[in-house]
């Protein structure tokens, strides 16, 4: 089955720096590959996501970029703000995994992301 | 308000007991899941339902048993609970079952198992 792994697990920076987080996947059938935010105490909520056919997104002061070969794909935040405090996850999924054609998510360990005023 | 929505949010039970979580979604949905998140914010996927049909089981104890008496509801009920059951649970749904679709997480369960 898939495998995603998350780096860093911590991340401090100053406001209005920014702020990378990446992550790796194991199984080249991933093809969509979304970023969660999860504020202190809250539920997670959807901030981007990508397919396996584009290289880059943006929106906004958040971008993602994946890199099919080498199978890793990262979240950017630039001018980054005290309210981005929080967990992100990224994850992977397959619409084909497990046979079912509905597909499923796999998480990555998730990263705190604290932004310093 | 259209959102997920879970039943109940605080759970403290001892050891053995049997407790159940509900699990609603208004948004028209016709998939459901049940996450488990680790006190190291781990989030781990559990079930998945679409249109009241199981599609994914993941490798979880079968003391966890999930219940969709209908595509808008996806409850989960836990027998003989354990210290490890400890965890935020969170029920999610999605507008269809492919992973491509953005899914809704409820405002999650936190139980604690004493």
């Amino acid at each position: 089955g898939e495998n995603v792994e998350q780096h860093p697990s911590t991340l401090s920076v100053q406001e209005g720096d920014s702020a990378v987080i990446k992550c790796t996947y194991s199984d080249s059938a991933s093809n969509y590959f979304p970023w969660y935010k999860q504020e202190l105490g809250k539920r997670p909520q959807l901030i981007i996501d990508i397919r396996s056919n584009v290289g880059e997104k943006k929106d906004q002061r958040i971008a993602v970029t994946l890199n099919k070969t080498a199978k890793h794909f990262s979240l950017h935040i630039t001018e980054t703000q005290p309210e981005d405090s929080a967990v992100y996850f990224c994850a992977g999924g397959d619409t084909n995994a497990g046979g079912t054609s509905y597909g499923k998510l796999t998480f990555g360990q998730g990263t705190i992301l604290t932004v310093h005023p | 308000d259209t959102a997920v929505s879970q039943t109940p949010k605080y759970l403290v039970t001892q050891m053995g007991n049997d407790k159940s979580i509900k699990c609603e979604q208004n948004l028209g949905h016709d998939t459901m899941y049940w996450y488990k998140q680790d006190s190291k914010k781990f989030l781990k996927i559990m079930f998945s339902y679409n249109n009241k049909e199981l599609i994914i089981n993941e490798t979880v104890p079968n003391r966890f048993s999930p219940k969709s008496p209908d595509k808008a509801h996806l409850n989960l009920h836990i027998n003989s609970l354990e210290l490890g059951d400890s965890a935020v649970y969170f029920c999610a749904s999605s507008p269809r079952g492919t992973v491509y679709n953005e899914q809704f997480f409820g405002p999650g369960t936190r139980l604690t198992v004493l």
